[in-house]
């Protein structure tokens, strides 16, 4: 089965304007989750969907950032505007059940995003 | 609220080199506790994973064993190869769901 899928893989800004990451979970997997790591640092979660649904979404930094997930398939994550603060690698997760312990959570390659 | 303390790195090492990578971890209730592996240029992989205290958990050569006295999970493996550099994560799960990780550790084991 394929992975989950990040695009785009890399992206360089200039600070004040806005990225949208996106992510394809594996087919049939209800619950999808976003992390950033930031200067080498933790990873941090972000926030939680169950279908097109924000389980958890305390982790999100500011209302800069914006995710949706229309339709329960796909999602994104806008920056709005980018600042130097947000670079860093944002992973996206998807798992069957919702504790990730039985099928356990699958991540992506991750985009590295570098706000200059 | 929970966290992880792993040992910084980086660690650099020689094949067949024993690696031990130190995990701490706080939290309340039980936590499950993982690794999770970075090889470049891919994505985060479960490793291993221990859901109870005493659990071992195993793959490709590593080892980890929950240890509820001490609040550790340790990795171990006692032979590494130069395919094993990478950056590796210990990680909890609590009661939200939610993963907490380490800060990483980048290894490096050189032939």
């Amino acid at each position: 089965e394929a992975g989950v899928t990040q695009f785009p893989s890399h992206s360089v800004i200039e600070k004040g304007q806005t990225v949208t990451l996106r992510c394809d979970p594996i087919s049939g997997h209800d619950n999808l989750y976003w992390y950033r790591r930031v200067m080498g640092k933790e990873i941090k979660f972000l926030l939680h969907f169950v279908k097109e649904s924000k389980q958890d979404e305390s982790g999100m930094p500011n209302n800069r950032f914006l995710a949706e997930r229309t339709g329960g398939t796909y999602s994104t994550l806008k920056v709005q505007p980018a600042e130097l603060e947000d670079s860093g690698v944002y992973f996206c997760a998807s798992s069957q059940d919702l504790d990730g312990l039985l099928t356990g959570y699958t991540f992506g390659s991750g985009t590295r995003l570098t706000v200059v | 609220g929970d966290s992880v303390t792993q040992m910084e790195g980086p660690v650099t090492l020689s094949e067949e080199a024993f690696l031990t990578i130190n995990c701490t971890y706080t939290a309340t209730g039980y936590p499950s506790l993982f690794w999770y592996v970075q090889y470049p240029g891919e994505g985060l992989q479960l490793l291993l994973k221990a859901t109870k205290a005493d659990d071992k958990g195993s793959n490709k050569g590593f080892e980890a064993t929950y240890r509820k006295e001490t609040t550790s999970f340790h990795l171990e493996k006692g032979s590494v190869q130069v395919s094993d550099s990478a950056v590796y994560f210990c990680a909890l799960m609590g009661n939200d769901y939610k993963l907490s990780f380490g800060a990483g550790t980048t290894v490096t084991v050189r032939a």
